[in-house]
């Protein structure tokens, strides 16, 4: 069976300061991955999506980015956060060339302060 | 392009009473849909989806969803809302293609009157 994880659940930092948030996949090979952002009171907005290990594309300019080092590895950054970065980040999956189900993770909470 | 619509911001029911969240999409081609469920501070759980077989798809905890290609509607339903169901639903469609582009409905916050 498949699993998505992510780190941490739960993130404060200041504004200005670097951000790494991590999401990885067991039980299966070459994975659409995917970051998605709720801010408060709003919808799902998709930040980038990988097809495969270094191919990202981004969905919205922003101080945001994401590497896919490994093929179940998903990581978002930024050097310097701003106030409106806050929200709750969800990493997903899905199987490459399918129509079919993404699975979310667990989500990170980040309140930048 | 595809588009989602999701024509009820916030949905109030009383406990037992039936559930309808509506859902409209738009897409080019013949889309796949989901229905996702979101409690607080947590990540989405898929409750149902349709991908071209029974037009009428069961999903779990009583939900159910019907897809009416003439309508381009894709609503959920529930005979009978409990406590449990209060949260946040996102209707989702997905079309084939080279990235197999997925869209988000803006989500409707189901309160449930005891």
């Amino acid at each position: 069976s498949q699993t998505i994880h992510q780190w941490p659940a739960t993130l404060v930092q200041p504004v200005g300061s670097p951000l790494s948030l991590e999401c990885t996949v067991e039980g299966t090979s070459n994975p659409n991955l995917y970051w998605y952002r709720q801010a408060a009171g709003r919808g799902l907005q998709l930040l980038f999506y990988s097809v495969g290990i270094g191919q990202i594309s981004s969905e919205v300019p922003q101080n945001l980015s994401a590497s896919r080092p490994q093929d179940r590895q998903f990581i978002l950054s930024s050097k310097k956060l701003l106030l409106s970065d806050s929200g709750f980040y969800l990493c997903a999956w899905k199987l490459a060339g399918s129509t079919d189900t993404q699975y979310f993770g667990p989500g990170t909470r980040l309140t930048v302060l | 392009a595809q588009s989602v619509t999701q024509l009820d911001s916030h949905v109030s029911v009383s406990e037992g009473t039936p559930v309808l969240l509506r859902c409209n999409y738009s897409s080019s081609y013949s889309p796949s849909l989901f229905w996702y469920v979101q409690h607080p501070n947590k990540g989405l759980q898929l409750l149902l989806k349709y991908t071209s077989a029974a037009t009428l798809v069961k999903g779990i905890n009583g939900f159910e969803a019907e897809f009416k290609k003439s309508e381009t509607s894709f609503h959920l339903t529930k005979p009978s809302a409990h406590m449990s169901d209060a949260a946040e639903y996102f209707c989702v469609v997905i079309i084939p293609g080279g990235y197999q582009k997925v869209t988000f409905g803006t989500g409707t916050k189901l309160q449930v009157i005891p």
